[in-house]
């Protein structure tokens, strides 16, 4: 039990389009996913913590207009880069926690961001 | 503010040895829980093990174990029989905060060799 799906596992866009990575709780509800980015050799980077049912609350230095995130339901969050650029190629990652549970957190499989 | 220190960058071990991946943390908080993940190149984190602050024993999940020591505000992670599937990056987390997150350290890479 408790997989998170991600979608896609990797995409290639060009500079200036948006894209939609979804995030999926496959087997649990989950109240909470969080949005994680990583650039090569280094470590997970909290971009923004998603409620279902509520704004995102985004980490200093993220741009809310650029990484827009939608919780809409309890097994499901979306990450959308606008307006994507070169600098934006990144591993993202989304893990999801347990609606009632206590510690526990669990991650997808990442999507990797290349844009051109 | 919560911190989590990894200091070794990356290491080498031989297989069916044991290796030490070391993980300091700072916290003001009473309870909070330490994790350890690995990543493989394909990129996904898989959760290894975990010891709540309050935890008197130290945690142990079949190869891995981890050496709690509160007071030195040190959570290593042991392990044992190294085998070459263990290759990957390993990172320290600590957590959760009241918003639920987690604070990851810098990650340490292994490379098992034969």
């Amino acid at each position: 039990g408790a997989v998170v799906s991600q979608h896609p596992s990797w995409v290639i866009c060009k500079s200036g389009t948006s894209v939609k990575i979804e995030c999926r709780s496959l087997d649990f509800q989950a109240t909470t996913m969080f949005w994680y980015r990583q650039f090569p050799k280094q470590s997970l980077m909290l971009m923004a913590t998603s409620n279902e049912g509520s704004k995102a609350t985004y980490e200093q230095g993220v741009e809310k207009d650029k990484f827009l995130i939608n919780h809409a339901s309890l097994t499901l969050s979306t990450l959308t880069v606008t307006s994507a650029h070169p600098e934006d190629s990144s591993f993202y990652i989304c893990s999801a926690r347990v609606q009632g549970g206590t510690y526990e957190q669990y991650f997808g499989p990442g999507t990797r961001l290349t844009v051109t | 503010a919560q911190k989590i220190t990894q200091t070794q960058p990356g290491m080498f071990v031989q297989e069916k040895e044991a290796v030490t991946l070391d993980c300091t943390y700072d916290t003001s908080d009473q309870s909070y829980g330490l994790f350890w993940y690995k990543q493989p190149s394909s990129g996904e984190m898989i959760f290894l093990i975990y010891q709540g602050s309050y935890d008197e024993q130290n945690a142990t999940e079949g190869r891995y174990s981890l050496n709690f020591q509160k007071a030195r505000k040190s959570a290593n992670l042991v392990i044992s029989a190294s085998q070459l599937g263990d290759s990957a990056m390993y990172f320290c987390a600590m957590g959760p905060d009241s918003w639920g997150k987690l604070q990851f350290g810098a990650g340490t890479q292994v490379v098992v060799t034969p």
